[in-house]
């Protein structure tokens, strides 16, 4: 089957780095994405990798492992408009992506 | 920037009715999907179109939905008869897929909150 777990919750203080790991279980892996979703927002797509290693973008990074099917997601400097929904998922070839169940980031001033 | 929109942002129903659901995915995208966000849970996949026809579909996505693209620029979801679990976010997605670099990234919309009462 198909699986995706992270933690449910994450809390951290406004400046700091907090990583949300992701561990997964698939067949036919393409990579793997980590999207951000604000309360009653839609999902922001954050990053992908496609290979292992560390994907960098401004304050946020991504990482892949997958000989040990496992990811993080990296934030820096943490804001508070930070505070988000934050999923892992991967693609299914072109047809859809799959989500873990996310994890709810806190950011503590 | 150009963005993916959906119409109504809210639509309250009685169990039973059908409702469609609507979205314009950006004018060069050739991938399609739906997907729904049951309140406080993940967001799940429904359905993929291309072509004009449908790429996949989830065990979610049964004979009381369809999707259609009427037109060069919107592309609908149908629930024909709803019933009370049907009550989540329905978001639309739509991706560009003719270069490597977009293969991945599905640009979503606002989403819809269906209600069924």
């Amino acid at each position: 089957g198909q699986s995706l777990e992270q933690p449910s919750e994450v809390t951290a203080v406004e400046g700091a780095i907090v990583q949300i790991n992701c561990t997964y279980q698939t067949s036919g892996f393409y990579g793997l994405s980590w999207y951000q979703q604000h309360d009653g927002g839609a999902p922001t797509f954050l990053s992908y990798n496609a290979l292992d290693g560390l994907e960098e973008t401004g304050r946020f990074s991504s990482f892949l492992s997958r000989s040990d099917s496992y990811g993080y997601l990296l934030l820096q400097e943490l804001q508070m408009k930070d505070s988000a929904s934050y999923f892992c998922a991967f693609p299914r070839g072109d047809d859809k992506i799959i989500f873990g169940k996310g994890t709810r980031l806190h950011i503590l001033p | 920037e150009p963005e993916v929109t959906q119409t109504p942002s809210h639509q309250v129903t009685q169990m039973g009715q059908e409702v469609i659901l609507r979205c314009v995915p950006i004018s060069n995208h050739l991938y399609f999907y739906w997907y729904r966000q049951i309140l406080g849970q993940k967001v799940e996949f429904l359905v993929s179109f291309y072509n004009n026809e449908i790429s996949e579909k989830s065990e979610i996505f049964d004979d009381q939905f369809s999707v259609e693209r009427p037109d060069g620029s919107n592309f609908t979801l149908k629930i024909r008869s709803t019933k009370l679990e049907d009550s989540a976010m329905y978001f639309c997605a739509s991706r560009a897929g003719t270069q490597r670099a977009s293969y991945n990234e599905q640009f979503f919309g606002p989403g819809t909150r269906l209600t069924v009462l």
